[in-house]
């Protein structure tokens, strides 16, 4: 059973408007949520993340919201550009029971059309 | 080299072959993981080593076996594997083992024919 889901295989955003992708999770002990970018033929690599004594963290075009009650987060670009068209990874962690390593998803592909 | 390394970039073996995948980090961390990723299927954990010891196992079959000869490099030795290990295996390294952040490789695309 997948901890956590990203119910959205793909999305197609138009260039300057506003991306959401969406994540979910069931275990209630995760306190610790990122985001990855994966580029084909490269490696994930880090773009924002989120604790859950927070409700949003915002980095740049990057906004992170927490919904803790409804075990959901999503990842919000603004405004959309090309260059964020990736595959986007959400992952999570319980680092307060001691667990560090972290759960993903499978992956959302952004496609932003100029 | 920067970052994380990780050769070969693509392999196809057959079922009786044995090889091993490398991966390389420059950047001073004490934890190195290696990951699964599946078509369609989240990443998934397969080794830990902090500070060249192993920490975590996820019930991963015998026919991989892992190697971390020193902080820097992490090996994956395959023997026997079956078409359904087919898949990109990613390297990742972090300060520590409780560090937020992991820094991945690119991967290797194994084909097992």
């Amino acid at each position: 059973d997948q901890q956590v889901k990203q119910n959205s295989p793909s999305l197609s955003v138009q260039e300057g408007r506003i991306s959401i992708l969406n994540c979910d999770y069931t275990n209630s002990m995760f306190d610790y949520f990122l985001w990855y970018k994966k580029y084909p033929a490269e490696g994930p690599t880090f773009l924002i993340s989120i604790s859950s004594i927070k409700d949003k963290n915002e980095d740049g075009r990057f906004t992170v919201f927490l919904n803790k009650s409804a075990k959901h987060l999503s990842l919000h670009i603004v405004p959309s550009q090309p260059g964020d068209s990736a595959v986007y990874f959400c992952a999570a962690s319980a680092r307060n029971s001691g667990t560090y390593k972290y759960i993903f998803g499978t992956g959302t592909r952004l496609k932003v059309l100029a | 080299e920067t970052g994380v390394t990780q050769t070969p970039r693509h392999l196809v073996m057959g079922m009786t072959n044995k090889k091993s995948l490398k991966c390389e980090q420059h950047l001073g961390h004490n934890a190195m993981y290696w990951y699964k990723q599946s078509a369609k299927k989240p990443l998934e954990l397969m080794f830990v080593y902090s500070l060249e010891e192993r920490v975590e196992n996820n019930s991963v079959p015998s026919r991989f076996s892992p190697e971390c000869p020193n902080s820097s490099h992490l090996f994956l030795h395959l023997h026997t594997l079956q078409p359904e290990d087919s898949a990109l295996y990613l390297c990742a390294s972090s300060q520590e083992f409780s560090s937020y952040e992991q820094y991945f490789g690119p991967g290797t695309r194994l084909t097992v024919t």
